[in-house]
């Protein structure tokens, strides 16, 4: 069965810190992987989409990493501010099909 | 910059009312969807369209309908709508034609009530 578990489900952190969110995956076969962000009431927002053979991929202060043999992603936020306060969503789509499958988000939550 | 637009952030509806939701995207993209998400669910796709008067049912289309007259927009009809239909529905576009969607982009969303 094709899923996207997210860890973990919320974060709270100070800001300036820095924390990683994780994704791992069943997806077969795999066409991409893609990390949004979304603030609270509005709609997702894309950060990084990364291919097969892409490992890294960065966006300002938001670095992704992939690994296709486990199936895991990460997004590693640097320099926390107040505005990444938000869910994040890992989106893995399927090669051939026309399926995108959602990971449940994880909410973080920067204090000063 | 893709803007895709929605035609309300907030609506409260009756049991049994017929309820339009309408999505508008500005970049010419073949594809667009209708999702609804609900806490610890996630997003779940309800109908996508790869081109004008095309449409596809996602993984849970029961109890909606959708219409694609233009390729600019895409409207998502609840015929009947009931409480378990409470819920934020997101519209999306994205590039085509083929089966990898790209980089959807997302409306800013409606969070419908049902009464």
């Amino acid at each position: 069965k094709n899923q996207v578990e997210q860890s973990p489900q919320s974060l709270i952190i100070l800001e300036g810190k820095n924390c990683t969110l994780q994704c791992n995956y069943t997806v077969s076969p795999f066409s991409n992987l893609r990390w949004y962000k979304q603030d609270t009431g509005r709609g997702p927002v894309s950060l990084t989409i990364m291919t097969f053979s892409e490992n890294t991929k960065s966006n300002g202060r938001y670095t992704a990493t992939l690994d296709a043999d486990t199936k895991q992603s990460s997004l590693h936020i640097t320099a926390s501010q107040l505005s990444d306060s938000a869910s994040y969503i890992c989106v893995v789509g399927e090669t051939g099909a026309n399926n995108l499958f959602f990971g449940t988000g994880t909410r973080l939550t920067v204090i000063p | 910059d893709v803007k895709v637009t929605q035609s309300s952030r907030y609506l409260v509806k009756r049991t049994g009312e017929k309820v339009f939701l309408e999505c508008v995207q500005d970049m010419d993209h073949e594809n667009m969807f209708w999702y609804r998400q609900d806490p610890g669910l996630g997003l779940r796709l309800i109908y996508f369209s790869y081109d004008v008067k095309m449409k596809e049912k996602g993984d849970i289309p029961e109890g909606y309908s959708v219409s694609r007259e233009k390729k600019e927009r895409f409207s998502l009809i609840l015929e009947s709508a009931s409480t378990n239909q409470t819920s934020m529905y997101l519209c999306a576009s994205s590039r085509g034609p083929g089966t990898d969607y790209g980089e959807q982009f997302f409306g800013p969303g409606t969070r419908l009530t049902v009464l």
